[in-house]
């Protein structure tokens, strides 16, 4: 089956800075992979999505993620954090059976 | 309703016992899926569906553990002889296709005692 393994459990950044959240994939076919969020007391969120239409992926609230091949890589960046980006990440991947996987999450802290 | 409904949104049980989990999802979703997450952990991938049948169930962690949609809308998935261990919050999710942005409900707490 697919993977994911995100890089990092815990990730923390200042206020304005960059932000870099890596992830890789496995998949023995052509994946789809996801960004979600999850915001402390609150459910899943999808950030955004790449479906094979264009290597460089924007969502919302200016993340943004680039699909590489040759690194099969799918990393999620901001340029510049806010607090309100405190929150849990998760990478996913859907595969050849349509099932979806989730990394094992990685945790954002912006200092101010 | 508007979004995925889990019901109940607290279980606590003893160890031995039966429960019972169910999922609601948005009207017209044609998958669905159920995880679980531990306390600090990505969402554990258990059991998938389209429509009715069960695509892919190679998460379910042993045969304690069950799961249908009978009419394609809600979900239930069945615990047997419920352990400590099997102390998590239970996600369902649904999207209107497979790989697909998915909807997820607010979860069931259960906690085995």
């Amino acid at each position: 089956a697919q993977s994911v393994t995100q890089l990092g459990s815990h990730v923390s950044v200042s206020e304005g800075a960059l932000v870099l959240l890596r992830c890789n994939y496995s998949s023995s076919v052509p994946p789809y992979l996801f960004w979600y969020v999850q915001y402390p007391n609150q459910g899943l969120q999808l950030l955004l999505k790449y479906t094979s239409a264009a290597t460089l992926v924007k969502g919302i609230n200016g993340f943004e993620a680039e699909f590489k091949k040759s690194e099969t890589s799918f990393h999620l960046t901001k340029p510049s954090a806010h607090m309100s980006d405190a929150a849990e990440y998760f990478c996913a991947v859907s595969g050849r059976n349509n099932d979806m996987r989730f990394g094992a999450g990685t945790r954002l802290t912006v200092k101010p | 309703g508007a979004g995925v409904s889990q019901t109940p949104s607290n279980k606590v049980t003893e160890k031995g016992k039966y429960v019972e989990l169910r999922c609601d999802p948005i009207s017209g979703h044609t998958a669905l899926y159920w995880y679980r997450q531990s306390l600090g952990q990505g969402p554990e991938f258990l059991i998938y569906f389209q429509g009715t049948g069960a695509a892919d169930d190679s998460g379910l962690p042993n045969d304690r553990f069950f799961a249908v949609r009978p009419e394609g809308s809600v979900s239930t998935l069945k615990i047997q002889r419920t352990e400590r261990g099997d102390s998590a919050v239970y996600l369902c999710a649904s999207s209107f296709r497979a790989s697909e942005k998915l909807f997820f409900g607010s979860g069931t707490q259960l906690s085995v005692l």
